[in-house]
C-alpha cells in the first residue's frame, strides 16, 4: 500500500486554466505538507497542514489555495496558471504535531506542466 | 533563519570509492538535521537524521554523517559506492525559529552518479 499518494502523476495544461493536485496519506499522521520543487531541483515548503488547520503559509501566490477535508488529505488547487509554476509539487505527511520534529514521508510528486 | 549550503551540485564516482557529500548549515538554535534521498521519478526518503545525541549517526544503505558544530557541518559519507545509489542527496535543517512550527529547510541538491 502507497503510504502518501497523490494524483495525477502528470499534468499538462494551458496557462490560464484552473487545476488541482489530490494527496491522500493512509499512515494516520496528523500533519500533511505541500512542497515545490523548481527545474533546479530545488526543493521549498509551500504550505502545511496540522488537522486541517494551516500551520505553515510560505509566500506562495494565492492563486494557489490548499484545502484539508479532513487530516488525511490535503488537496492544492491552483487557479489562473502561469509558465512559472511548471515544477514538480511534493505532498508529505509527518506524524507529529508540527511542534515535533519527525520524519517526513513524501509522496511520489506530480509533475506540472503549463504550456 | 535557518539554512544549509551543499557544496558541489554534481558529485562523481566510481563503484567502490569513498562517497562524500557536504552539507554546512546556519541557524541561530541547535538544529536538528536531515540527510534525505531523491531516486528517479520518486519521492524523497530519510537517509539519517540528527537531533543532538550521537554526533556520528548511521543511516540506511551504509551511510552515516557526523554533526561538527565548530565547522557547522553535517557531511555524508559511506565508504564504498554501489552503483544504486546514483540518486539525488538533499541535506535538510530544521527548526523553530520564527515561530512555534517546526519547518523543514532543504538544500540545493546534490547529484551523485556512480560509475562502473
Amino acid at each position: 500500500d502507497t503510504a502518501v499518494s497523490q494524483t495525477p502523476k502528470y499534468l499538462v495544461t494551458q496557462m490560464g486554466n484552473d487545476k488541482s493536485i489530490k494527496c491522500e496519506q493512509n499512515l494516520g499522521h496528523d500533519t500533511m505538507y505541500w512542497y515545490k520543487q523548481d527545474s533546479k531541483k530545488f526543493l521549498k515548503i509551500m504550505f502545511s497542514y496540522n488537522n486541517k488547520e494551516l500551520i505553515i503559509n510560505e509566500t506562495v501566490p494565492n492563486r494557489f489555495s490548499p484545502k484539508s477535508p479532513d487530516k488525511a488529505h490535503l488537496n492544492l488547487h491552483i487557479n489562473s496558471l502561469e509558465l512559472g509554476d511548471s515544477a514538480v509539487y511534493f505532498c508529505a505527511s509527518s506524524r507529529g504535531t508540527g511542534t515535533t520534529n519527525e520524519k517526513l514521508f513524501f509522496g511520489s510528486g506530480t509533475q506540472l506542466s503549463v504550456l | 533563519a535557518q539554512s544549509v549550503t551543499q557544496l558541489g551540485s554534481h558529485v562523481s564516482v566510481s563503484e567502490g570509492a569513498l562517497v562524500l557529500l557536504r552539507c554546512n548549515y546556519s541557524s541561530s538554535v541547535p538544529p536538528y538535521l536531515f540527510w534525505y534521498v531523491q531516486y528517479p521519478n520518486q519521492g524523497l526518503q530519510l537517509l539519517l537524521k540528527y537531533t543532538s545525541a550521537a554526533t556520528l549517526v548511521k543511516g540506511i544503505n551504509g551511510f552515516e554523517a557526523e554533526f561538527k558544530k565548530s565547522e557547522t557541518s553535517f557531511h555524508l559519507t559511506k565508504p564504498s559506492a554501489h552503483m544504486s545509489d546514483a540518486a539525488e542527496y538533499f541535506c535538510a535543517v530544521s527548526d523553530r525559529s520564527g515561530g512555534s512550527n517546526y519547518k523543514l529547510t532543504f538544500g540545493k541538491g546534490t547529484l551523485l552518479t556512480v560509475n562502473p
